[in-house]
């Protein structure tokens, strides 16, 4: 009983490349959630998945920053030219029916190092 | 959007006394205030939620109170535990925008 699986769990960059962070949600999940943590700080909401679909991806920078769920496969977040700013913990949830109402389950997060 | 405030920031309590954790939120439309618990680099846990057709629910030695009218909830913990340290997360959701997190109370329990 596999619940949600990320990786890598910690992933270092030089400032300017890419950062790809996947996301496998609980089987059976069709609901993902993308939060990042930045130390001594709370949960914050960045976007809301279903497959091959963005619900809500309010709380995600305009630019450098994507994100998709397919049909087959995990989730990906992107982060493109990524800067000293972007240092955080990534975390991914998943739950079966919407989040907003019923638990999310996290994944055990990774901790992005930009150099 | 949904708001949500939490306090204290920090919480230090001595081994068995009770730990009460406050949070407050902006949405009239947030139904769902479930708390997090998230242990020193691990991933955050849900350790009880409550709907806003209750005013109250518990757990063991934990419980979850809700005011609707004054718009706030409150995590209590009763004769708190070393294994209890940890960062605790409120938060709301049920509107159209998900589920809303605190910034997090960090509870030391004093041996």
């Amino acid at each position: 009983n596999a619940g949600v699986m990320q990786n890598p769990r910690h992933l270092v960059r030089r400032r300017g490349q890419e950062a790809r962070l996947r996301c496998s949600p609980v089987k059976g999940h069709s609901h993902v959630y993308w939060y990042r943590q930045l130390p001594e700080e709370g949960l914050k909401f960045m976007v809301y998945l279903q497959k091959e679909n963005i619900i809500d991806e309010s709380g995600m920078p305009k630019e450098r920053f994507s994100a998709e769920f397919p049909k087959e496969g995990p989730s990906i977040l992107r982060i493109q030219q990524v800067v000293r700013g972007d240092s955080a913990a990534y975390f991914c949830a998943s739950s079966p029916n919407f989040g907003g109402n019923n638990e999310q389950f996290f994944g055990p997060g990774t901790r992005l190092t930009v150099l | 959007g949904e708001n949500v405030e939490q306090h204290p920031s920090t919480l230090s309590v001595q081994e068995g006394d009770s730990a009460v954790i406050k949070c407050t939120y902006s949405d009239s439309a947030s139904n769902y205030f479930p708390w997090y618990k998230q242990e020193l680099g691990k991933r955050p846990q849900l350790i009880i939620d409550i709907r806003s057709n209750v005013g109250e629910k518990k757990d063991q030695r934990i419980a979850v109170t809700l005011n609707k009218t004054a718009k706030h909830f409150s995590l209590h913990i009763t004769e708190t535990q070393p294994e209890d340290s940890a960062v605790y997360f409120c938060a709301g959701g049920g509107g159209a925008d998900g589920l809303t997190f605190g910034k997090g109370t960090h509870l030391i329990i004093q041996p």
